[in-house]
């Protein structure tokens, strides 16, 4: 079975400050992984996703996460965040021979002040 | 493209009583979840149909909650009967199915309040 940890439950940031919100995950078998946002009263949204190839990722809002297979971590970072960025950002894993079952962290909270 | 539509938004009932969640996936996706998300938490799979079969009920309380999918399409989630512990907010997603890259699509969610 696997597992998602993410160590920081709050981070505060100042508005243009960058940010790394951290993931670590635990599998015996590959994995794809995830990145979502969750707005206040909103359900989750896609941030970036890694299946395979650069383990650099790319995804919506100038956000971007590294896959690090031996440190088994695919954290998220933006180098200028936003007001509008404050929100609860979840790492998920997915088991790539699974039925597709996804599988949470206990989500971050993004605070970014003026 | 239409997103993944759910109701009620919310729903406060007292403890004891029943209550039931509807949920319409994109059209034409194949599978279909449910989720619990309990305030602070990350979201934790109750089910997860198939089309209208069950392929994951593992982390269902079966003995309060029971869900179907019918025709493969719409899907109900049913507490009954409630308590206090199940007041979270009940998120329903789909992905087109087996194959895919496992991205799935979420809802706006139901917040369930048990008093």
């Amino acid at each position: 079975a696997q597992s998602v940890t993410q160590l920081d439950s709050q981070v505060p940031v100042f508005e243009e400050a960058p940010v790394e919100l951290r993931c670590n995950y635990s599998s015996s078998v590959s994995v794809y992984l995830f990145w979502y946002v969750q707005y206040p009263n909103q359900g989750l949204q896609l941030l970036l996703k890694y299946l395979s190839g650069s383990t650099l990722v790319k995804g919506i809002n100038g956000f971007e996460a590294e896959f690090n297979k031996s440190q088994t971590s695919f954290h998220l970072r933006k180098p200028s965040v936003h007001i509008s960025d404050t929100a609860e950002y979840f790492c998920a894993v997915s088991e790539i021979s699974g039925y597709s079952t996804l599988t949470f962290g206990k989500g971050t909270m993004l605070l970014v002040s003026p | 493209e239409a997103g993944v539509a759910q109701s009620p938004r919310y729903k406060i009932i007292e403890k004891r009583q029943s209550v039931a969640f509807w949920c319409n996936p994109i059209s034409g996706h194949a599978t279909l979840y449910w989720y619990q998300q309990i305030l602070g938490q990350g979201p934790k799979l109750l089910i997860q149909f198939q089309n209208n079969g069950v392929v994951d009920d593992s982390q269902l309380p079966k003995d309060r909650f029971s869900a179907e999918r019918l025709k493969g399409v719409d899907s109900t989630l049913k507490i009954q009967p409630a308590k206090l512990e199940d007041s979270a907010v009940y998120l329903c997603a789909s992905s087109p199915g087996q194959g895919w890259d496992h991205e799935q699509f979420f809802g706006p969610g139901t917040r369930l309040t048990v008093l």
